[in-house]
């Protein structure tokens, strides 16, 4: 079993839509959890840190369930900007600060 | 944010040649980077760790003796694939933590990214 797995899609949605990535890991002790955005042949960036309360930016909700082991991501009022690959990331506790990255939800907004 | 940078962005190669792609920390040191590779459709794939002053650490299932790296500086690491093959072309992209900055220290910060063709 991968130690994070997402759903690699495409997620096909029309502009507007809300769509949702799940992201399961399989370390229990996993301390930090991130959600990444990667477009075509560049690098990630940063799209938000996933925390146990939850956090919303924008149209963009994170969301972690500890006792399932998996967290989420929900994007409202999609973007044809939105399209792109999103990639979760775990920080193992004692990990050195290294990440371990899912392969990636790829989604793509259409009009 | 902190910002590193990565080049070259793209090489293409003879088999048999080695590379090398510098990572640079241009606003903050970093004593720990981290080089990873992509293949096409998969996720990125964490190579080895390195270390300012120190050896890397490698992981499982990566030679060191083909992907050498070096981390002489605070600022500086180079990771170079020798005697390139075809089957080392990939996307290879490093990161660094600012662990300074009490804003960003768990962010992860990523350079531009270098794709490799070796033909």
């Amino acid at each position: 079993r991968k130690e994070v797995e997402q759903d690699p899609g495409p997620f096909n949605v029309p502009e507007g839509a809300t769509v949702a990535f799940n992201c399961t890991y399989s370390n229990s002790a996993s301390q930090s959890f991130f959600w990444y955005r990667q477009d075509c042949r560049k690098e990630p960036k940063l799209l938000m840190s996933v925390y146990s309360s939850g956090n919303e930016d924008g149209r963009f909700t994170a969301q972690l369930n500890r006792a399932s082991q998996y967290i989420s991501l929900l994007i409202r009022d999609s973007k044809l900007s939105d399209s792109a690959t999103y990639l979760c990331a775990v920080n193992e506790e004692g990990g050195g600060n290294k990440l371990t990255f899912g392969t990636g939800t790829q989604l793509k907004v259409e009009l | 944010g902190a910002v590193v940078s990565q080049h070259p962005s793209r090489v293409i190669c003879k088999s048999g040649t080695s590379v090398k792609i510098e990572c640079r920390s241009l606003d903050f040191q970093a004593t720990t980077m981290f080089w990873y590779r992509q293949f096409p459709k998969q996720s990125l794939m964490l190579m080895a760790t390195s270390n300012e002053g120190s050896k890397a650490t490698y992981e499982q299932g990566v030679e060191k003796d083909k992907f050498l790296i070096n981390h002489a500086s605070l600022t500086l690491s180079t990771l170079t694939v020798t005697s390139a093959h075809p089957e080392d072309s990939s996307f290879y992209i490093c990161s660094a933590r600012d662990l300074f900055s009490p804003a960003t220290n768990e962010k992860l910060f990523f350079g531009s990214g270098t794709q490799l063709s070796v033909l």
